[in-house]
């Protein structure tokens, strides 16, 4: 199984700073990987899929990058709508994984 | 628009069954995977079953293996979790989940709560 350690765990930033995500594979995942954000009480969102291409209806100040074991996503300038928790997940290898979260909140 | 509407979720004791389903509408279900995740309270995501969307192939997480099934009906656009020999460590918002214009989620459900307790 292919686990993904995200980080930090906790990311604590003020509205309009950059905030840079860290998904890390135990083993390579080309480029499936995806990104969700999740709020509370509502189901997760898709952000960002094969690594770096924006979902349909995605603001331009969320981005994605690597490929193989090290990603990033990065959101430029934090609105205040943007604070959530935050997934990876990879499609490489059965059974899909997702890594444990990185909760972005404000300062 | 897509949408996902499971049900199904409630209160059990360990060791019992439960059969969660998820009705799909406004894309033709029976072109695309279809995979349930849930989320235990206060807790990740964790991806638990996909079946192709001809039901010919089926996935699951080792944690449910041999005791989930997945299943989906495609004349009535439903898709079909049965859940046997449930255990506390089951409790969670069970959500299903495709990928309909990209590859990746992007459409789910609102989820079902499933809570297995004595």
């Amino acid at each position: 199984e292919i686990v993904l350690t995200q980080s930090p765990a906790t990311l604590s930033l003020s509205p309009g700073e950059r905030a840079t995500l860290s998904c890390r594979a135990s083993q390579s995942v080309s480029d499936f990987l995806a990104w969700y954000q999740q709020k509370p009480g509502q189901a997760p969102r898709l952000l960002i899929y094969d690594a770096s291409s924006r979902a349909t209806g995605i603001p331009a100040r969320f981005s994605g990058s690597g490929s193989g074991t090290d990603f990033t996503l990065t959101i430029s300038s934090l609105e205040p709508e943007d604070f959530a928790v935050y997934y990876c997940q990879q499609r490489r290898n059965w059974p899909l994984t997702f890594g444990g979260g990185t909760k972005v909140e404000i300062k | 628009q897509v949408q996902l509407v499971e049900s199904g979720g409630g209160l059990v004791r360990p060791g019992e069954s439960l059969r969660l389903s998820c009705a799909a509408s406004g894309f033709t279900f029976t072109y695309y995977d279809m995979h349930w995740v849930r989320q235990a309270p206060g807790k990740g995501l964790e991806w638990v079953s996909f079946v192709r969307s001809d039901g010919t192939n089926e996935y699951y997480a080792d944690s449910v293996k041999g005791r989930f099934t997945i299943s989906r009906d495609n004349s009535k656009n439903t898709l079909s979790l049965l859940l046997n020999s449930l255990r506390t460590e089951d409790t969670a918002v069970y959500y299903c989940a495709t990928g309909v214009l990209v590859a990746g989620l992007d459409s789910w459900g609102q989820g079902t709560l499933v809570t297995v307790s004595s």
